[in-house]
């Protein structure tokens, strides 16, 4: 069965202080997508990054970096001098590149990450 | 801000009611799928349209049931509402297969449904 753990249920940094959200993900499947998305308090999901299970080549986008390693199943994301507007909670998803259920994604329960000033 | 859009943004029922969601998916997309989240959880999938029908279903009872229109905007009925279902139900629409960004969901803003 697929899952997708997010050990850290909250995370409280000030501000300019890097953090990272770690993520597992257990699949059986060899082709997969892995996904981090945002959430504020507004509830609305925001999409930040995709990755195959292709390409584990580590991604950097301005302030945020994601590092996927398969040989520990993680997809750990590193926001470096987090600013107040990061505060969100986080989930990372996982979902199966073929099959009945195309797209479906298999969220965390998420991170709740706040920055304080 | 995703083009996704979903009403109402907010409803309140008692349970054993019956209730209707709507959904606009993107333009170009043709796929939706959509997700219960409960307080403090993780989305969990319900069901997925494609092209008008039903492409994969999550572990929800038969009371929740969908339809996708040739617009392909898209409608989840809940029949028989329980307290449980109280959630932020999401909607979120995907490119057709064969796109660079298959599989990329973009989300709505939800609807919060509370069932007293």
């Amino acid at each position: 069965a697929q899952k997708v753990t997010q050990a850290q249920t909250e995370i409280s940094v000030v501000e300019k202080e890097d953090v990272t959200l770690d993520c597992v993900y257990e699949t059986r499947d060899t082709t997969y997508y892995l996904f981090w998305y945002k959430q504020p308090p507004s509830g609305e999901l925001v999409f930040l990054i995709r990755r195959n299970s292709f390409d584990e080549q580590n991604e950097i986008s301005g302030r945020y970096s994601w590092n996927f390693q398969k040989s520990t199943s993680s997809f750990n994301f590193t926001i470096t001098a987090s600013q107040v507007v990061d505060s969100a909670v986080y989930f990372c998803a996982l979902s199966e590149a073929f099959g009945g259920s195309q797209g479906n994604l298999i969220f965390g329960k998420g991170t709740k990450l706040s920055v304080k000033p | 801000e995703t083009g996704v859009t979903q009403s109402p943004t907010h409803l309140i029922k008692t349970r054993g009611q019956q209730v209707t969601l709507r959904c606009s998916s993107q333009s170009g997309h043709n796929t939706v799928s959509w997700y219960q989240q409960a307080l403090g959880q993780g989305p969990q999938f319900i069901f997925q349209y494609y092209r008008e029908e039903e492409n994969g279903r999550g572990n929800f009872p038969p009371r929740f049931s969908g339809l996708q229109f040739p617009n392909y905007s898209s409608e989840l009925n809940v029949n028989a509402l329980e307290l449980d279902d109280s959630a932020l139900y999401l909607c979120a629409s995907s490119s057709p297969l064969g796109t660079s960004s298959y599989n990329e969901q973009f989300f709505g803003p939800g609807t919060r449904l509370t069932v007293l």
